[in-house]
């Protein structure tokens, strides 16, 4: 199956900084890309969708001025946590869709862990 | 809003047993419906697509089975190794509205442990 990356695999900062994430598709064009996050026992809860080229999509409650997306190619999405605090620590997933052609199928990327002290 | 439950929250069973997983979702106008693994700290490996034309799909082991109009699947694992120890998700695609294409919701999983 296709793959997807994420970068990093695990970050700490200190709070009131900002962390990017990267999510990278690896060997197809993802036309869409998705953020979740995900706390400790919780399930996956998506964050924004993003189509290549265009401004993300923000679910309810997701502040978009703190969760910053950028999807400026057909391989590459990133999220920008700004000013991140102990409440942002989470494990954050990305996924990627390609075009029709290649099915509609999410693939997933390992996740990204964040601590944010 | 769609809303997926998953029973039970966690099991453990002995090595060699069958077992079976449940999901219940509100919404039954879904498209797809899919099942993956999700290993701690760890991201998501699917295991089974079912289509909405389709009521099961089988890989190996793993069974899954969708009856939509009563907004249930449940996924059947035969014969549990401790390597099937992780949790395990269920996630019905529903319209994306607006931008002609899907989005997954996910339930809180089943952590499943299968002791040796």
């Amino acid at each position: 199956g296709a793959v997807v990356s994420q970068h990093p695999s695990r970050v700490i900062c200190k709070s009131g900084t900002s962390v990017k994430i990267e999510c990278r598709s690896l060997d197809f064009q993802a036309t869409t890309m998705f953020w979740y996050r995900q706390f400790p026992k919780q399930s996956l809860m998506l964050m924004a969708t993003s189509n290549e080229g265009s401004k993300a999509t923000y679910e309810q409650g997701v502040e978009k001025d703190k969760f910053l997306i950028n999807h400026a190619s057909l391989t590459l999405s990133t999220l920008t946590v700004t000013s991140a605090h102990p409440e942002d620590s989470s494990f954050y997933i990305c996924s990627a869709r390609g075009h029709r052609d290649t099915g509609e199928t999410q693939y997933f990327g390992p996740g990204t862990r964040l601590l944010v002290l | 809003k769609q809303e997926v439950t998953q029973i039970p929250a966690a099991l453990s069973v002995p090595e060699g047993e069958n077992l079976v997983l449940n999901c219940s979702f509100t919404d039954s106008a879904i498209y797809n419906l899919q099942w993956f693994r999700q290993d701690p700290g760890k991201g998501l490996t699917s295991l089974l697509l079912i289509q909405s034309s389709q009521r099961e799909q089988t890989s190996g082991r793993l069974n899954a089975s969708l009856d939509k109009s009563s907004g249930r699947s449940t996924l059947y694992i035969a014969a549990s190794q401790p390597g099937d120890s992780a949790t395990y998700l269920c996630a019905p695609w529903g319209t994306l509205e607006g931008a002609g294409s899907y989005q997954l919701t996910f339930g809180k999983g089943t952590k499943l442990s299968v002791i040796p």
